[in-house]
């Protein structure tokens, strides 16, 4: 099985909320990914978790907060979005972390979380 | 830094032709490279990869890719299309560097015309 299941679906959120997105993978990979996808482009990406540790933040803005409570689950803790954060956040995941792991790894990703700020 | 490139924002092929989706690209060491394809309004879906060994490659749902190394290209490529293969393909590298991380081509969309 290479699921990865990411909730909610759909996002609606004011300027001045606070949402959280959730992902979760029970393939026992130990690599946790975040991107952002705008219509019509790739993904790029945010944050990567190895080891339920950050490893990698792309210089993302603090108003996107990630946290890896255990190996199977990741979230991202928005807070203070602006209309431009607008998107389909994917999460990922892959069997070894990315800076010590194999590069033949394979991502799998989720279905992703469509975002709307207003 | 590594890069992949995607001549082609879009390509059309007629239901039952063959079809290849182009990429190109860029990177000091070995490549390792992927395919995956994304339905509309929907993650990221892995095809296949290369890493090493036999430079045509096969993957899922019929497709399969053919590595050239001194072309730099790493094209998408399916003998007989699908009405129902109409969607978005990205080509990725892995970076071999600290990151380790995916980096995306700009996307081909494939339209299947039946």
């Amino acid at each position: 099985d290479t699921e990865v299941t990411q909730t909610p679906k759909h996002l609606v959120m004011g300027m001045t909320n606070k949402k959280s997105l959730k992902c979760e993978q029970h393939m026992g990979h130990r690599a946790m990914y975040w991107y952002k996808q705008k219509a019509k482009k790739p993904p790029e990406l945010m944050f990567v978790y190895s080891y339920e540790k950050l490893s990698i933040n792309e210089s993302v803005p603090s108003r996107f907060s990630p946290e890896c409570p255990n190996s199977s689950l990741l979230n991202l803790h928005l807070h203070a979005l602006q209309p431009e954060d607008s998107a389909l956040y994917l999460c990922a995941s892959s069997h070894t972390p990315g800076v010590s792991g194999s590069a033949e790894d394979t991502q799998y990703f989720g279905p992703g979380t469509r975002l709307t700020v207003l | 830094a590594q890069s992949v490139a995607q001549p082609e924002d879009q390509v059309n092929v007629a239901e039952g032709n063959p079809l290849t989706v182009k990429c190109t690209y860029s990177v000091s060491g070995n490549p390792y490279l992927f395919w995956y394809v994304q339905y509309p309004n929907r993650g990221l879906q892995f095809l296949l990869k290369y890493i090493t060994g036999d430079n045509l490659v096969k993957g899922s749902y019929g497709f399969e890719a053919e590595f050239n190394k001194s072309q730099t290209s790493f094209h998408l490529k399916k003998p007989s299309a699908l009405v129902s293969d109409s969607a978005l393909y990205f080509c990725a590298v892995r970076d071999m560097g600290g990151r380790r991380a995916l980096t995306f081509g700009s996307g081909t969309r494939l339209q299947v015309q039946p």
